[in-house]
């Protein structure tokens, strides 16, 4: 298994410009979390989907911001007409749904980092 | 979720053990507690999780009071590689489609000396 994998691991841009990140979940992982860190801060929460169907979204992710996970397995998150305050740490993270809430752990990738100029 | 306390920073001598704490008193009984780190500029990784009961893995302890309102998390042999943000987040499992994501709080930031 190789991990949760995300692309790219860095991405400057201008701003209003668009920009997308992949995320690539842990094989058969059915659940994946997309998170955004800023500096100095812990993650926090943007979305969510179980397989193909975004079951939640943060008041974070504004109109701007657009995730999909279309077949299921690798996920995009988009950001359109980026703004600097969009500059930050984006994370993935996915789990399996197994057995039931309790147990379900996620693991994480090595992060995209934006910087909007 | 229950909210968490932890200090912000702490030293460790390498090769001691590194001793965590966590401050959970509004803990509620489905409600577990789970630790991740982060090494500087990479994601978090997960560490260890319980309920109840101590719990230990390869890479660590937890240890959670008989009252559950806090938690210490044990790296027996700390080193330099250890060096990163401890988060202890309290969280109840929810199934079926309901998400279970992590609530971060700004944890600890563990300073493994030589």
């Amino acid at each position: 298994d190789t991990g949760v994998s995300q692309n790219p691991r860095h991405k400057i841009t201008k701003r209003g410009q668009n920009v997308t990140f992949r995320c690539d979940p842990i094989s058969e992982h059915n659940r994946l979390y997309w998170y955004r860190q800023t500096l100095g801060q812990g993650p926090e929460f943007l979305t969510y989907f179980q397989n193909e169907a975004q079951l939640e979204k943060s008041r974070l992710l504004s109109d701007r911001f657009s995730a999909e996970r279309p077949k299921g397995s690798f996920s995009t998150l988009e950001i359109q007409r980026t703004e600097q305050g969009d500059s930050a740490m984006y994370l993935c993270a996915s789990s399996l749904d197994a057995s039931g809430g309790p147990q379900e752990t996620q693991y994480f990738g090595p992060g995209t980092r934006l910087l909007v100029l | 979720d229950a909210k968490t306390t932890q200090p912000p920073s702490m030293d460790c001598a390498e090769g001691r053990a590194a001793n965590l704490p966590c401050n959970h008193s509004t803990i509620s009984g489905n409600e577990y507690v789970y630790w991740y780190r982060q090494i500087h500029s990479q994601g978090p990784q997960y560490i260890i999780h319980g309920l109840k009961n101590n719990e230990t893995n390869e890479m660590a302890s937890l240890i959670i009071t008989e009252d559950r309102k806090s938690s210490t998390l044990i790296l027996p042999h700390a080193t330099l590689r250890d060096t990163a943000v401890y988060y202890c987040i309290v969280r109840v499992g929810r199934y079926g489609g309901a998400t279970n994501k992590l609530i971060f709080g700004t944890g600890t930031l563990l300073a493994v000396q030589p």
